[in-house]
């Protein structure tokens, strides 16, 4: 999976709490990208950073913030989760500027809210 | 809006035989194009691209066609077998240094024994 690892891989928290994603890199790449997967919509961008401490909202970001403070970490926060946030999240890293800019993803992190 | 989509959300394809699945995209100014096949419980995984300056690109048992006219992209697949059924989306990088990535709906592909 290109180097990439989501931590945790399974989550169950409660309606409202506070929950953190962590995606962690060792391919040194400069993008990285939080998506999310839901039957129906196929994967949704949330949240994108190009840089440390460089970030930009996806298609779906309201509920949502990240933060990148090292190249090969990139957190996801859900600051007080609602159950429309019950899904699979993946991240991703891409390397524009390369000869090949295809993302490489994660293998997900199924977070339910109850 | 711009949006990237396809054509048939299920397939079904007999063993040994060849699979096409199409995608449509919206955005003309899209210059670079992906193919997905992500399988249950695991994430995306990178099958073949295509930039906009292509018509056809062959890659091993997969190849993929972009008709920059009508704005459809399609993925071919040779010889199936068991291990091809899966999902499988397209996706834009956008154009213009835009990298962010759009995906279609995803189609799933059963090879029928």
């Amino acid at each position: 999976d290109a180097g990439i690892t989501q931590s945790p891989r399974h989550k169950v928290t409660e309606t409202g709490t506070p929950v953190t994603l962590r995606c962690h890199q060792t391919e040194n790449h400069r993008y990285m990208y939080w998506y999310r997967q839901d039957p129906g919509h196929g994967l949704r961008l949330i949240h994108y950073s190009y840089g440390v401490k460089d970030t930009d909202k996806g298609e779906v970001s309201d509920g949502y913030s990240v933060s990148r403070s090292k190249t090969e970490d990139f957190l996801l926060t859900l600051e007080s989760a609602t159950s429309s946030q019950t899904s699979v999240y993946f991240c991703a890293i891409s390397d524009p500027g390369q000869v090949n800019t295809e993302a490489f993803f994660g293998q997900g992190t199924r977070l339910t809210v109850v | 809006g711009e949006s990237v989509g396809l054509h048939l959300p299920t397939l079904s394809v007999q063993e040994g035989d060849n699979s096409i699945i199409n995608c449509a995209y919206s955005n003309s100014a899209s210059d670079y194009f992906i193919w997905y096949k992500q399988e249950s419980g695991k994430g995306p995984q990178f099958i073949i691209d295509i930039r906009s300056n292509m018509d056809k690109r062959q890659g091993q048992r997969v190849t993929v066609l972009l008709n920059k006219t009508v704005k459809h992209l399609s993925l071919q697949i040779a010889a199936t077998q068991p291990g091809d059924s899966a999902v499988y989306f397209c996706a834009e990088n956008g154009a213009f240094g835009n990298e962010k990535l759009t995906f279609g709906t995803g189609t799933r592909l059963t090879i029928i024994p």
